[in-house]
């Protein structure tokens, strides 16, 4: 069975310090794990995404995530926050094996206070 | 290129009629999803084709959701007799279908349903 668990429906930084976004993941499968940005009333787009290459992933806008097998953790970091970053962001987990089962995370809220 | 389209945009509609929701995939992407997303939630799947394969089904919540993907490109989603909790914005994904694609989804706007 498989399952994504974000720590965290909201998190609230201020402009140019450091953005952490937690998810944690359940699979039974070696798993591709992603990363979506929601901005408001817009589509959902790739941040970037986990395929069982590098364990450090470098993804747009200066997002960057690193999959830890031990601790079954995908956390999505940034190291300046800018306005532009204030989103909804969804991790997601894929089996390698069955595309019909990926289940979305429930989302985490990026508040950007000036 | 061309990217997902979804139509309509907006559909506004009254408690009991059905409506038909379009989506477009990107060319020569095996793989459509679509998803709910109701208000301030997360994604919820609705029901994935592959291909020529039997869609994967699971995540209709009723029988009053359908859909169908014609020649492999086009899909209808369909809500017979809409009631007031079927308004949502649903979206409509695609992806390569291939082993090493790590099935990156590319999403379409969204229809927002309205259901008064």
């Amino acid at each position: 069975a498989q399952s994504v668990t974000q720590l965290d429906s909201h998190v609230s930084v201020s402009e140019g310090t450091p953005v952490l976004l937690r998810c944690n993941y359940s699979s039974s499968y070696s798993p591709s794990l992603f990363w979506y940005v929601q901005h408001p009333n817009k589509g959902l787009q790739l941040l970037l995404k986990y395929t069982s290459a590098a364990t450090l992933v470098k993804g747009i806008n200066g997002f960057e995530a690193e999959f830890k097998k031990s601790e079954t953790s995908f956390h999505l970091t940034k190291p300046s926050a800018h306005m532009s970053d204030a989103a909804e962001y969804f991790c997601v987990v894929s089996p390698y094996s069955s595309a019909s089962k990926i289940i979305f995370g429930s989302g985490t809220r990026l508040s950007i206070r000036p | 290129g061309a990217g997902v389209s979804q139509s309509p945009s907006n559909k506004v509609t009254e408690k009991g009629k059905d409506v038909e929701l379009r989506c477009d995939p990107i060319s020569g992407h095996t793989a459509l999803y679509w998803y709910r997303q109701s208000l301030g939630q997360g994604l919820e799947f609705l029901i994935y084709f592959q291909g020529n394969s039997a869609p994967d089904k699971s995540g209709l919540p009723s029988d009053r959701f359908s859909a169908e993907r014609t020649g492999g490109s086009v899909s209808t989603l369909t809500i017979q007799r809409t009631q007031q909790e079927d308004s949502a914005v649903y979206l409509c994904a695609s992806s390569l279908e291939g082993q090493f694609s790590g099935y990156e989804q590319y999403f379409g706007p969204g229809t927002r349903l309205t259901v008064t």
